[in-house]
């Protein structure tokens, strides 16, 4: 079975602070995506990376940055967090067209 | 630009029932759709993916069906129970995109009551 495991279920950081979110997969993907979760809008893509060092920006990648030093692990940058980035993240992996594998999530709260 | 809706947002039913879920999608040049379960609280779950080309997959109480052409796919649950209760995502992956990345619906939240 596929895992995807986010390194923190619940986080809590204050405004200004760098904020890390770390994700690893074991089967070895070459995807890898982070994705905020907001009642009333859904899943938006913040970035994703099809290869080590390799990322895109997504729909909505302003106030964040990623990390893929290794293909196992994908890592999401508040650079300078914000009360509006409180949410759900979820991270995501997969290989080709095969569907994608979701962590469990991290509910970040910004105070 | 793809945009995938579904309805109905809520639905509630008894258990035992049969029911449909519904996903539009407004461009049909899709590579794949995928069916997500979602718990509260949680991460989505695959349930299903079916190719541009395929019409149905069918897992156990499970079918979804797509029609490309009209930018509609159903997820068929045959004889609900409780532990169906849940929120229901669909989502596109364009053709053109080589990335795969998803594009998602807002999911309908379903309720079976026992």
């Amino acid at each position: 079975d596929v895992k995807v495991t986010q390194s923190s279920r619940y986080l809590v950081k204050r405004t200004g602070e760098k904020v890390f979110l770390e994700c690893v997969q074991d089967m070895d993907h070459e995807n890898m995506f982070w994705y905020r979760q907001d009642p009333g809008l859904g899943l938006r893509l913040i970035y994703f990376s099809y290869d080590v060092k390799m990322k895109e920006k997504g729909d909505i990648p302003e106030g964040y940055s990623v990390s893929r030093e290794k293909k196992e692990r994908f890592s999401l940058i508040l650079e300078s967090a914000s009360t509006n980035q409180t949410s759900m993240y979820l991270c995501a992996s997969s290989s080709g067209g095969q569907p994608q594998h979701f962590g469990d999530g991290t509910r970040l709260s910004i105070l | 630009k793809q945009e995938v809706t579904q309805i109905p947002a809520a639905l509630s039913v008894p258990e035992g029932e049969n029911l449909v879920l519904n996903c539009s999608f407004t461009d049909s040049a899709i590579y794949n759709l995928q069916w997500f379960r979602q718990d509260p609280g949680k991460g989505l779950t695959s349930l299903l993916l079916i190719q541009s080309s395929q019409r149905e997959q069918t897992s156990g109480r499970l079918n979804a069906s797509l029609d490309k052409s009209s930018g509609r796919s159903t997820l068929y649950i045959a004889a609900s129970q409780p532990g169906d209760s849940a929120t229901y995502l669909c989502a596109v992956s364009d053709s053109m995109d080589s990335s795969y990345k998803l594009i998602f619906g807002s999911g309908t939240r379903l309720l079976v009551r026992p």
